[in-house]
């Protein structure tokens, strides 16, 4: 299994500024995934954070808003930019692994934009 | 591309009493099929899956689901609930190739009081 790490929980962010979330896991992994869950929606994947290379974005999420990085094996951010209300929400990391394994997920964290 | 439905927002259920929570999928193609479980307060975590061979599937806890291909459907179930069961419970289907990129359903929540 592992263990893993949102900062921050929540967060109460003005429009138009930025926020980074930080993912970090307690062992190396092969795959990070970036979730989003609206308020009463499903959870949709925001991109795959790639270890060494850029990120693989799901359609309909950008690069620009959702910057997104991941420096090692352990370790991933994802940024909310330029802030809207709409961006309210919770982020969750979610890890892999190995091939053929279950998805790991973090506690998530609670975004609301005012 | 796969989708998800779960149609019940909000199960209310006594304790000691059974309980099912629907999940109907929509794919193209064979699917691999989650169901995942999110406490108060904590992340989420892997209830059970479905990956091929017997289409009943159990968890530690007494949760069962059986995958119905002709249905689409993998409703989760269990004879007997208890307080601690109270949580949100959300139902995945595999995108792509692998487990790891998931679309999720809305999720339903179990309410079990005394």
């Amino acid at each position: 299994s592992a263990v893993i790490s949102q900062k921050p929980s929540r967060d109460i962010c003005q429009r138009g500024t930025s926020l980074t979330i930080q993912c970090q896991v307690d062992s190396q992994v092969t795959m990070m995934f970036w979730y989003r869950q609206q308020p009463g929606q499903s959870l949709t994947l925001i991109a795959t954070a790639n270890q060494g290379s850029e990120a693989t974005y799901e359609s309909g999420f950008v690069i620009d808003k959702f910057p997104i990085s991941r420096p090692n094996l352990t370790f991933s951010t994802l940024t909310v930019s330029n802030m809207s209300p709409e961006d309210s929400s919770i982020y969750l990391c979610s890890v892999e692994m190995g091939q053929n394994t279950e998805a790991f997920f973090g506690q998530g964290t609670r975004l609301t934009v005012v | 591309a796969q989708s998800v439905t779960q149609l019940d927002s909000q199960v209310p259920v006594f304790e000691e009493a059974p309980v099912e929570l629907r999940c109907n999928y929509s794919s193209s193609v064979s699917v691999y099929l989650f169901w995942y479980v999110q406490y108060p307060n904590q992340g989420l975590q892997l209830l059970l899956k479905y990956l091929s061979g017997s289409t009943l599937v159990e968890s530690i806890n007494g949760f069962e689901a059986e995958f119905n291909k002709s249905q689409t459907s993998f409703h989760l179930r269990k004879p007997s609930v208890h307080i601690s069961d109270t949580a949100e419970y959300f139902c995945a289907v595999s995108k792509g190739t692998g487990f790891q990129k998931l679309v999720f359903g809305t999720g339903t929540r179990l309410l079990v009081s005394p």
